[in-house]
């Protein structure tokens, strides 16, 4: 697709159930990070996915979380057993080549309510 | 890991006045530093970079300017438009990193 692309776009949930949140990235591109945006925050990094090699999940804010990329392409942040502090704008984001100083180009986000 | 701080908060300006945005960062190993424009309901884009090797960028209305030595840089928006009006966020990477860290963000209400 021509932008990154997030589903759902809106989610609500109930306190203790997990949630999984889709990213599919520009075609092409090798990099792709995962941020939390809480209301009136900054983003949050979460987890970056550059090509074969071992993810960055350094921004994981506990083992509740995690997320995977398969083939290279599509991710799916997962965040289990949800709490009512989880509840954010969860941003997906992709870029060509991170080391030459690309800006990524984010998707819309997910808006995460937990009820 | 690198802190960036970004003020003002908020800034309303006039239309066709200038906005000044203005950022710190506290890692001199920091060296390109990209500006996002997030509307309401949409996801933050890229509106102007600028990489360490260069004091300032400029395109069109808007300006970006690096200092090294006091470890910060400005976003500077002229002759601003109702369009204008958004959530801004700075950034600044590490040479070595793989993450952005960015700012808290300023809301510009630009008035007509």
């Amino acid at each position: 697709g021509a932008g990154v692309s997030q589903s759902p776009s809106n989610k609500v949930t109930e306190k203790g159930k997990d949630v999984e949140l889709r990213c599919d990235p520009i075609s092409g591109h090798t990099a792709l990070y995962w941020y939390r945006q809480s209301l009136g925050q900054g983003l949050e990094f979460l987890i970056y996915f550059q090509g074969n090699s071992a993810p960055d999940k350094s921004g994981l804010p506990s083992d509740r979380f995690s997320a995977e990329r398969t083939g290279g392409s599509v991710s799916t942040l997962t965040i289990q057993r949800t709490q009512q502090e989880d509840s954010a704008v969860y941003l997906c984001a992709s870029s060509l080549a991170p080391r030459f100083g690309d800006g990524y180009t984010f998707g819309s986000g997910t808006r995460l309510t937990v009820v | 890991g690198e802190n960036v701080e970004q003020h003002p908060s908020t800034l309303s300006v006039q239309e066709g006045d200038s906005a000044v945005i203005k950022c710190t960062y506290s890692d001199s190993a920091s060296n390109y530093f990209p500006w996002y424009k997030q509307e309401l309901g949409k996801g933050p884009q890229l509106i102007i970079d600028i990489r360490s090797n260069v004091g300032e960028k400029k395109d069109q209305r808007i300006a970006v300017t690096l200092n090294k030595t006091a470890k910060h840089f400005s976003l500077h928006i002229t002759e601003t438009q109702p369009e204008d009006s958004a959530v801004y966020f700075c950034a600044a990477r590490l040479q070595s990193g793989n993450q952005f860290y960015f700012g808290t963000g300023t809301s510009l209400t630009v008035i007509p």
